[in-house]
């Protein structure tokens, strides 16, 4: 089992829609990654959070220490919005400062 | 948002030369700055953290000796390739930390070894 797991893993939604990626992750962590890859493989950071939640525009992240887990919402998604979402964690447990990669969530948004 | 850049974005060369890849943080002074490898459809694998002005810590499995990393300024680290071969091919990506923790990711460079 991965220390951090996304679900879905492929994602296709129609211009407009509300999205949810989930993060789910099994170790005590000091911060949660949410990042962005578009096609041709830069990558973005879009949030670092230890906890609550931070909005910005039109992405909102969320996480519950306790459940171990987070959620990234793109309300009123845009195909500019299609992208890979990846969710990485800084285990609280491990020396060093390390991060810890998701499979990634692919997003692909129709017009 | 803070920028890290990388320079080249993409390389082409031949087997056995060496290749060097810059990531510069050009907003804040990055005391440690990380070096990623991606292959094509899966998550960045870390192959070595970089402090400035002390050796690099490689992942098991990196050759320290073939993926030679300096990271002389707090703003500047490099990567080198040496005696590069097809297998070296691949997508290589540094990111940077600032100093409350915040880790910021370059562009990118792709790498392909003919």
């Amino acid at each position: 089992k991965n220390e951090v797991e996304q679900s879905p893993q492929n994602l296709t939604a129609q211009e407009g829609e509300f999205i949810t990626i989930n993060c789910s992750y099994s170790v005590g962590i000091s911060a949660l990654h949410w990042l962005q890859q578009h096609p041709g493989g830069g990558i973005v950071s879009l949030f670092m959070l230890s906890s609550g939640k931070k909005k910005h525009g039109r992405l909102i992240a969320t996480i519950n220490i306790q459940e171990k887990h987070s959620s990234l919402h793109i309300t009123a998604s845009h195909p500019r919005d299609s992208a890979v979402y990846i969710c990485a964690v800084r285990s609280s447990e491990t020396s060093g400062s390390r991060l810890t990669f998701g499979e990634g969530t692919q997003l692909t948004v129709n017009p | 948002g803070a920028v890290v850049s990388q320079h080249p974005s993409r390389v082409i060369c031949k087997s056995g030369t060496s290749v060097k890849i810059e990531c510069r943080s050009l907003d804040f002074q990055a005391t440690t700055m990380f070096w990623y490898r991606q292959f094509p459809k899966k998550s960045l694998m870390l192959m070595a953290t970089s402090n400035e002005g002390s050796k690099a810590t490689y992942e098991q499995g990196v050759e320290k000796d073939k993926f030679l990393i300096n990271h002389a300024s707090l703003t500047l680290s490099t990567l080198t390739v040496t005696s590069a071969h097809p297998e070296d091919s691949s997508f290589y990506i540094c990111s940077a930390r600032d100093p409350l923790y915040e880790q910021y990711f370059g562009p990118g460079t792709r790498l392909t070894v003919t």
